[in-house]
């Protein structure tokens, strides 16, 4: 049982250059998200998603995009890759929460990406 | 809106000393709060939560935390520190909504000296 995975654990791009981060999960959970992790700022939520093909925007999502074609996996893309993009990248999986929330959310190993 | 303050984004410790971690929180409804470690190179890894019952709560490794609602502080404590409890820990409180997204604080990162 793996849990979180995430690929790549490290890449390196140009700015401007385009890539795709996976996240899988194999815990059979509803929900997804995408943090960034910078110094300093904690983790900031991108995007996340309740379920199977719906997406919605965190606090920072500008400059990414994402997708949920199966369940068991969550995709961040950079289109045009920005210096200021260079970070550290965090996906998570939860259960379906009930009306308030409160449920654990588990976490991937993380990508770290340099934007040159 | 939540929010969540993290006091010190450093603290050093001896191995065998108390460790007190701060984290207060403002929200508009009875929190839900979580406490995650993450060790160096890794992802987050959760140490405890509060969603309601105990205001006491014990995770692993040691720690425990206690939600103190007249305070808006939910602090990390463990008795005597341990050399592999050098790690950053994140404070974070729930959205309270069907979403189940986090806010997160901006960490601290515990030092234990031998």
């Amino acid at each position: 049982n793996a849990g979180v995975t995430q690929t790549p654990k490290f890449r390196v791009l140009k700015t401007g250059q385009s890539m795709t981060l996976l996240c899988a999960q194999d815990m059979n959970h509803e929900y997804m998200y995408w943090y960034r992790q910078d110094p300093g700022m904690g983790l900031r939520l991108i995007h996340y998603s309740v379920g199977e093909g719906t997406t919605a925007k965190g606090e920072v999502p500008d400059g990414y995009n994402v997708s949920r074609l199966k369940k068991q996996n969550f995709l961040l893309g950079l289109e045009s890759a920005a210096p200021s993009q260079t970070s550290v990248y965090f996906c998570a999986a939860s259960k379906l929460a009930g009306a308030a929330g409160g449920e654990t959310q588990y976490f991937g190993p993380g990508t770290r990406l340099l934007v040159l | 809106a939540q929010s969540v303050t993290q006091l010190g984004s450093h603290v050093s410790v001896s191995e065998g000393a108390l460790v007190l971690l701060r984290c207060n929180y403002s929200s508009s409804v009875p929190p839900y709060l979580f406490w995650y470690v993450q060790y160096p190179n890794q992802g987050l890894q959760l140490l405890l939560k509060y969603t309601t019952g105990a205001t006491l709560v014990k995770g692993i490794n040691g720690f425990e935390a206690e939600f103190k609602k007249s305070e808006t502080s939910f602090h990390l404590t463990k008795p005597s520190a341990h050399m592999s409890d050098a790690a950053e820990y994140f404070c974070a409180v729930s959205d309270r909504s069907a979403t189940n997204k986090l806010i997160f604080g901006t960490g601290t990162l515990l030092a234990v000296q031998p």
